[in-house]
């Protein structure tokens, strides 16, 4: 099935640093989501973005909807051990009822202390 | 915490047998998805529902069926279990809005 793109695939960065990761795809989306995903768990939402251009902070956390409707970004600063997990993007492209969240990949990120 | 729980944790099966799996939803939620999460993979849409009713279906076979109960709980049926249904399956709730709540999943090891 469809899948939005992200890449690299495994981020490792040293506590203390910023981190910053895109996602993108070839449609458009109403809707971006960021979640985290740790072993044996459900993703867990981070930050919800619903108009084009919108810049969303959740904590350390912060995400943009890009203007054109086919990207976003997430940024977490100031890294610290328990950001360790699977980042995924999620993006809806239906309003109302009927609605589905079309996923990327994942990124796996490490945290060296 | 979401709200949203999911039965059994874990599942071991044969192949050609029949599972089901079970979620209830946050309060206050009426639209129930399940995702499909092979490893390695982010999750795959399987169905939506809606005050019991699928309206949106992804990329699987009619032998991945669901139900809605009037308390917004759900379930996922598989038949003729494959290999290949090996995966997390989740279930994720929502209201009016587009954000999507998920449970902690379900694992299916068939064997």
């Amino acid at each position: 099935g469809q899948q939005l793109n992200q890449s690299p695939q495994s981020m490792f960065i040293q506590e203390g640093e910023d981190v910053s990761m895109n996602c993108t795809s070839s449609s458009i989306f109403n809707t971006w989501l960021w979640y985290k995903q740790e072993p044996g768990e459900g993703p867990v939402l981070l930050i919800a973005l619903y108009k084009a251009g919108e810049l969303t902070s959740n904590g350390r956390l912060t995400a943009q909807f890009g203007i054109t409707r086919k990207d976003s970004f997430l940024n977490i600063s100031a890294s610290i051990p328990s950001d360790v997990g699977i980042y995924f993007c999620a993006g809806s492209a239906y309003t109302g009822a009927n609605s589905k969240l079309t996923f990327g990949k994942g990124i796996t990120l490490s945290v060296r202390p | 915490e979401t709200g949203v729980t999911q039965s059994p944790t874990h599942l071991i099966k044969t192949r050609g047998q029949q599972v089901t799996l079970r979620c209830s939803s946050q309060s206050g939620h009426n639209t129930v998805s399940w995702y499909q999460q092979a490893l390695g993979q982010g999750p795959q849409f399987i169905f939506q529902y809606y005050r019991e009713e699928e309206n949106g279906r992804g990329n699987f076979p009619p032998r991945f069926s669901g139900l809605q109960f009037p308390n917004y709980s759900s379930e996922l049926n598989v038949n003729a279990l494959e290999l290949d249904d090996s995966a997390l399956y989740l279930c994720a709730s929502r209201d009016k809005g587009e954000t999507q709540y998920f449970g902690p999943g379900t694992r299916l090891l068939v064997l």
